[in-house]
């Protein structure tokens, strides 16, 4: 079993939906968690970051936190082709100074007009 | 602010051959990693550096090797390549409680 799970996709959404991708984990230990966006042949952005449960919110994005389930989850509202890319989702736990990132295999958004 | 620079960006090897890839930041990150991504597989750790004068093993270390020259610094060597290494190599800096940030990648072909 990987550590962090994702739908490969490719999710296909009607511009202007909601695109809503999911990720699951299995180290209970983990303590952040991110949501990259990655468009092809370039690297990895930070979309944004979820360190409590519960949702937060940034711009047309939001991201989703259950550390009960194991589960976090990020919604793209109003959807854009510009958003069409690879999403990856990444836990942390960090010991001292540094952090183990642990990544998911990503899902691909595709942004039909 | 160039954030995280790794040289070179795209590279073709013969099977055998040795190479180093370099990663600078300037961003004054205690830690550094080095990953690959293949198609389907994510981003998995080759290498990480903690801090300065520190590498450990990641998930896939076999065939790789690191120095962490200095703080800013974090080299991955291969030193006989080989066609399974072909891969797309990004280096990444972090400091703690924060993101890690990416270099834009480097893409090496073994053929």
């Amino acid at each position: 079993q990987k550590e962090v799970e994702q739908n490969s996709g490719p999710l296909s959404v009607p511009e202007g939906a909601i695109a809503s991708l999911n990720c699951t984990y299995s180290d209970r230990g983990s303590q952040s968690f991110f949501w990259y966006r990655q468009y092809s042949g370039k690297s990895p952005e930070l979309i944004m970051f979820i360190y409590s449960n519960g949702d937060k919110e940034d711009g047309r994005f939001t991201a989703q936190l259950n550390k009960a389930s194991q589960y976090v989850s990020l919604l793209i509202r109003d959807s854009q082709p510009s958003d069409s890319a690879t999403y990856l989702c990444a836990v942390n736990r960090w010991d001292d100074s540094w952090g183990k990132f642990q990544f998911g295999a990503g899902t691909q958004v595709v942004v039909t007009p | 602010n160039a954030g995280v620079t790794q040289t070179p960006k795209f590279q073709v090897l013969k099977t055998g051959q040795s190479m180093t890839l370099q990663c600078a930041q300037d961003m004054n990150h205690n830690s550094m990693y080095w990953y690959r991504q293949d198609p389907g597989m994510g981003l998995r750790l080759i290498y990480y550096s903690a801090s300065e004068g520190t590498t450990d093993k990641g998930e896939v270390p076999n065939g790789y090797n690191v120095s962490r020259l200095n703080k800013r610094e974090f080299s991955l060597r291969l030193e006989s390549a080989a066609p399974s290494q072909t891969s797309v190599y990004f280096c990444a800096s972090y400091r703690a409680n924060t993101e890690a940030f990416f270099g834009q990648g480097t893409r090496l072909t073994v053929v």
